[in-house]
């Protein structure tokens, strides 16, 4: 079964600078999609960002990248600039291209300080 | 607004009662499902649908019952709630075939079992 690691259980930011959430994954598929959702305190489960893995260019949305090392199984969401609005937990998630079980990290919270 | 309601946004049950998450989406999507979202676990699959009288199992079913009779609808039963079930429920759905389609959430059900 594809397991997706999440390391950092909390992180901090300054208002304006730049942070790095990693994300692990297991899978033996070639195929397949990856995904960084936000959850702010609202709880809705906000899209960030989309790769998928037979594209080797990294995904970009304005002040959100990822770095997507398909070798060594690795998909860490860069926030550039960051907002006091990017405050919240950020899931990473894995998805094969051939089944329908979208997989989840436990989870990255982040505080962006003022 | 398009996309996807639950209902109800809380609950509280006895242990032992039957109780029914509702979850509806506009937007003709053929895939759905539901999630739960536990305290360091992530989101983690219960059920889903391909489409109208279509469902599968996730990676934690048991205690939980769904069907499809249309598109658009697709609830999540409790049987006999039990504590291990306090958790927040998230329904989602997306365009079927490929897993780049995204998924679109609803706002989630928070159920806590007494």
């Amino acid at each position: 079964a594809q397991t997706v690691t999440q390391s950092q259980p909390e992180m901090s930011v300054q208002e304006a600078e730049t942070v790095t959430l990693s994300c692990t994954y297991d899978t033996s598929e070639n195929n397949y999609y990856l995904f960084w959702y936000k959850q702010p305190p609202s709880r809705q489960m906000i899209l960030v960002i989309r790769q998928e893995a037979y594209k080797q260019q990294n995904a970009t949305e304005n002040r959100f990248s990822v770095n997507f090392q398909k070798a060594a199984k690795s998909f860490s969401l860069k926030i550039s600039d960051s907002q006091l609005g990017d405050t919240a937990m950020y899931f990473c998630a894995f998805m094969n291209d051939n089944n329908n079980d979208m997989r989840f990290g436990a989870g990255t919270r982040l505080t962006v300080k003022p | 607004n398009a996309g996807v309601t639950q209902t109800p946004k809380f609950q509280v049950l006895k242990t032992g009662q039957s109780m029914t998450l509702q979850c509806a989406q506009d937007m003709n999507h053929e895939y759905m499902s539901w999630y739960r979202q536990d305290p360091g676990m992530g989101l983690r699959l219960i059920h889903y649908s391909v489409g109208a009288g279509i469902t599968d199992q996730g990676e934690v079913p048991n205690g939980y019952n769904v069907s499809r009779s249309t598109t658009e609808d697709f609830p999540l039963r409790l049987l006999s709630a039990a504590p291990s079930q306090t958790s927040v429920y998230f329904c989602a759905s997306r365009q079927g075939g490929s897993g780049a389609n995204v998924l679109t959430f609803g706002a989630g059900s928070r159920l806590t079992v007494l």
